[in-house]
């Protein structure tokens, strides 16, 4: 059971060129999400998705794409990369009790650093 | 809207000395979650503690124990005789009830240090 992997673990881009973080989980978790960290501002959603075929908007999804088409994957793109997009992002996943109001544990994967030059 | 207050920025303490890592809340729903995550210097982070809004009972977990007051809107954390491997940044979050988004609202984080 890997539990949540994310690659590449370190990216360097240049300003305007896009590229795909990937996100896998292996223990059907209907509940995935991407999360950026930033130095003195915690950890800020992006985009989340409640299963396969849905997805919204987070706090701050300016500047990214995410799809999915499968339970296990959640992508994260980014269309033209820019300096303000320098961080570690993290992605999640929980289950989703229907008998639960939200408040599920969220398991994290390893993180993946970008640096947009 | 919710909001997750860490105002401590950096602790440094002495191994084996007990410390306190402070949480304060604002949320307008009855019903929510709280929760510790813990960032070692690796980079991952791991789940510590999971509290819905209903249970106000602290919890020890062995040298860790968590203090929830609904009164105050904390959730303080406290490592027992800290080891070495306690140092990490420890962020507190805290999550409504919202199905269907298991959004996470994150304090900034408090870097602890344990001086061998």
């Amino acid at each position: 059971n890997a539990g949540v992997t994310q690659t590449p673990k370190f990216q360097v881009l240049k300003t305007g060129q896009s590229m795909t973080l990937q996100c896998a989980q292996d223990m059907n978790h209907e509940y995935m999400s991407w999360y950026r960290q930033d130095p003195g501002m915690g950890l800020r959603l992006i985009h989340y998705s409640v299963g396969a075929g849905i997805t919204d908007q987070g706090e701050v999804p300016n500047g990214y794409n995410v799809s999915r088409s499968t339970t296990e994957d959640f992508p994260l793109r980014l269309l033209s990369a820019a300096p303000s997009q320098t961080s570690v992002y993290f992605c999640a996943s929980s289950y989703m009790n229907p008998g639960l109001a939200g408040g599920q544990t969220q398991y994290f994967g390893p993180g993946t650093r970008l640096l947009v030059l | 809207a919710q909001k997750v207050t860490q105002a401590q920025t950096e602790i440094s303490v002495v191994e084996k000395e007990d410390v306190t890592l402070d949480c304060v809340y604002e949320t307008r729903d009855t019903t929510y979650y709280l929760f510790w995550y813990k960032q070692p210097p690796s980079g991952e982070l791991v789940f510590l503690i999971r509290r819905n809004s209903f249970d106000e009972q602290n919890e020890i977990s062995g040298r860790y124990s968590w203090n929830f007051q609904k009164s105050t809107s904390s959730f303080n954390f406290t490592i027992t005789a800290s080891q070495v491997v306690d140092s990490a940044v420890y962020f507190c979050a805290l999550s409504e009830a919202n199905f269907g988004n298991e959004k996470l609202t994150f304090g900034t984080g408090t870097r602890l240090t344990i001086i061998p």
